[in-house]
């Protein structure tokens, strides 16, 4: 069965400590890995596409890379205003932008 | 930059009244999807169009119906509302669907409410 799973649910940090969150995929014919954040109430905002394995990107203090199994989010000495649900998804086969999402990790940044 | 647009913000219905969803894609962008994001739950797909056909169907119900008009905005509209219904729906958009590795990039939803 097609899945996607996020890890860990939650994760609380102090401002400026460092970590990653992961996702897992078990998919036929990846097309893309998407990483998006989501504010309470707001539409999921793209943060970035990966495509192969190998394949890194960086904006500000996310970092995103690929395996053939796995997504990692590296967040560098983030701020309070990182805080947010950042979701994981997959398009697979021939539909693109029928995206499988994961239940996401909450991410609380404490000043 | 101009975003996705989804009208109205918030839509409160009894059970059994209908509903219609509107989406104003980002300009340029050909290609509009619908999700449903229940509480606490991930989006869920429902339908996609491109270039006003559809092109992909999830777990959308019956009772629902979407098109995409000529100037691309969409329309999701819901029959027989349940409670069950009562949820956010986003309307992304991307350019070439189907056949680019164009991001969706998503409106703040409309938040459908389900007495």
């Amino acid at each position: 069965e097609d899945q996607v799973t996020q890890s860990p649910e939650a994760l609380r940090l102090q401002e400026g400590e460092s970590s990653s969150l992961n996702c897992s995929y078990t998919v036929s014919g990846l097309r893309g890995l998407f990483w998006y954040r989501q504010d309470p109430g707001k539409g999921p905002e793209f943060l970035f596409t990966l495509y192969s394995a190998g394949e890194e990107k960086e904006k500000e203090r996310l970092k995103a890379t690929l395996t053939k199994k796995e997504s990692f989010l590296h967040i560098t000495a983030p701020k309070p205003e990182d805080s947010a649900t950042y979701l994981c998804a997959v398009s697979f086969g021939t539909s693109y932008g029928k995206l499988t999402f994961g239940q996401g990790t909450i991410l609380t940044v404490h000043p | 930059a101009a975003g996705v647009i989804q009208s109205p913000r918030h839509l409160i219905k009894e059970k059994r009244e209908t509903a219609t969803l509107k989406c104003y894609p980002i300009p340029r962008h050909d290609t509009v999807y619908w999700y449903q994001q229940g509480p606490g739950q991930d989006p869920q797909f429902l339908i996609s169009f491109y270039e006003k056909m559809q092109s992909d169907k999830g777990s959308i119900p019956d009772r629902f119906s979407a098109q995409q008009f000529s100037d691309y905005h969409s329309e999701l509209n819901m029959s027989s509302l349940e409670l069950g219904d009562s949820a956010l729906y986003f309307c992304a958009s991307s350019s070439r669907g189907g056949q680019s590795n164009s991001p969706l990039h998503f409106g703040n939803g409309t938040r459908l409410t389900v007495t």
